[in-house]
């Protein structure tokens, strides 16, 4: 079946620093992602829509500078975590869009200490 | 997307059919009820969908009731591995934007 690729599985970083995370469609095309992000016992809230080509579109809070999306190829989007701060600690999800259904990445649990 | 409400939690006995309820009573006709389930700290698993028929394949059965304003997800025969957070989510089939994701129920299945 589809799989989308996910990297890294978590990561721990200093505040101020940037983390990139990067969400590949593998073995098909994805023109169309979405990020999500998960605070511990919550569910997924989504933060942006990425299409292949064009600017992300973003949902209403989410900081554009500070999560920088980039999907500049159809197998391959990012999602940058600029600046980066404890509260910004979380578990990210990127799903993709395929056959008129969604599979999604395995997450990326982002730890800033 | 229709609005659906799902308990927040439910044990189940491994060995056991675990039944998940679903409530969905603004249902458009031509809104599905799809399942997912996230195992902790993975992405979520796609397990099932429906229109107004009931529904079975390897994972599970969905079973819609005759106006549609509820369903329930059974797992035959629960494992330790189906410990999850099961997700009801209502939608037209393809609207090419995000899936909207709810509380869910998390099922606990215990030896």
């Amino acid at each position: 079946g589809a799989v989308v690729s996910q990297h890294p599985s978590w990561v721990i970083c200093k505040s101020g620093t940037s983390v990139k995370i990067e969400c590949r469609s593998l073995d098909f095309q994805a023109t169309t992602m979405f990020w999500y992000r998960q605070f511990p016992k919550q569910s997924l809230m989504l933060m942006a829509t990425s299409n292949e080509g064009s600017k992300a579109t973003y949902e209403q809070g989410v900081e554009k500078d500070k999560f920088l999306i980039n999907h500049a190829s159809l197998t391959l989007s990012t999602l940058t975590v600029t600046s980066a701060h404890p509260e910004d600690s979380s578990f990210y999800i990127c799903s993709a869009t395929l056959d008129r259904g969604y599979t999604f990445g395995s997450g990326t649990r982002l730890t800033v200490v | 997307d229709a609005k659906t409400t799902q308990p927040t939690s439910m044990d189940c006995a491994e060995g056991r059919a675990a039944n998940l309820p679903c409530n969905h009573s603004t249902i458009s006709g031509n809104e599905y009820v799809y399942w997912y389930r996230q195992i902790h700290s993975q992405g979520p698993q796609y397990i099932i969908h429906g229109l107004k028929n009931n529904e079975t394949n390897e994972m599970a059965s969905l079973i819609i009731t005759e106006d549609r304003k509820s369903s329930t997800l059974i797992l035959p025969h629960a494992t330790l591995r189906d410990t999850a957070v099961y997700y009801c989510i209502v939608r037209v089939q393809w609207a090419g934007n995000m899936l909207t994701f709810g509380g869910g129920t998390r099922l606990m299945v215990k030896p």
